[in-house]
């Protein structure tokens, strides 16, 4: 049973483009966290997904960043023109259901020059 | 607002030392509590999940206690190993379902 896959693991970006990171959640999963982990701080929530439809997007930027989960096909964060404090490493978490454990990818680094 | 702090932030220990590391969260109305281990450059790696109504969880080593009413969590981990150096993070799953993530505490095992 693979794990949650995320990609890209690495991501460099200009200022002004756009960044879009995929997350296949564990297989039976079909509820989606995304998190944002900058240096030396902790895990911050983005945006928790399922199916079709976003549940808490409270973490989320009101600006430049959104998510989706499709019927079919991995969940996706957009960030579009990235600035340079968006620079972090972003976590795509599933689980089976709203309480059960949370298992998490690898991540994707975005770097912003 | 939940906030789960984590205490001490570094620790540093010989091999084979039992040790203790600390979470602790203001709202005591939670479902479940989580610890992971993060290497660095990597992912987190699930340990152990309790549920509210469980007072501890075991996995080889490793022993989590919850004690809700006092907003408290404890990892214990016995005869520490170099392999067992990471960040080991606790969060905490509220009424929102989201986990809320302390900062972690550091471990250094030396050999």
């Amino acid at each position: 049973n693979a794990g949650v896959m995320q990609n890209p693991r690495h991501l460099v970006r200009r200022r002004g483009q756009e960044a879009r990171l995929r997350c296949s959640p564990m297989k039976g999963h079909s509820h989606v966290y995304w998190y944002r982990q900058l240096p030396e701080e902790g895990l911050k929530f983005m945006v928790y997904l399922q199916k079709e439809n976003i549940i808490d997007e409270s973490g989320m930027p009101k600006e430049r960043f959104s998510a989706e989960f499709p019927k079919e096909g991995p969940s996706i964060l957009r960030i579009q023109q990235v600035v340079r404090g968006d620079s972090a490493a972003y976590f795509c978490a599933s689980t089976q259901d709203r309480t059960g454990e949370l298992f998490f990818g690898e991540g994707s680094r975005l770097t912003v020059l | 607002k939940q906030e789960v702090t984590q205490i001490p932030a570094a620790l540093s220990v010989p091999e084979g030392e039992n040790l203790v590391l600390n979470c602790s969260f203001t709202d005591s109305a939670i479902y479940n509590l989580q610890w992971f281990r993060q290497d660095p450059g990597k992912g987190l790696t699930s340990l152990l999940l309790i549920q509210s109504s469980q007072r501890e969880q075991t996995s080889g080593r490793l022993n989590a206690s919850l004690d809700k009413s006092s907003g408290r969590s404890t990892l214990y981990i016995a005869a520490s190993q170099p392999g067992d150096s990471a960040t080991y993070l606790c969060a905490v799953r509220a009424g929102s379902y989201q986990l809320t993530f302390g900062k972690g505490t550091k471990l250094s095992v030396i050999p």
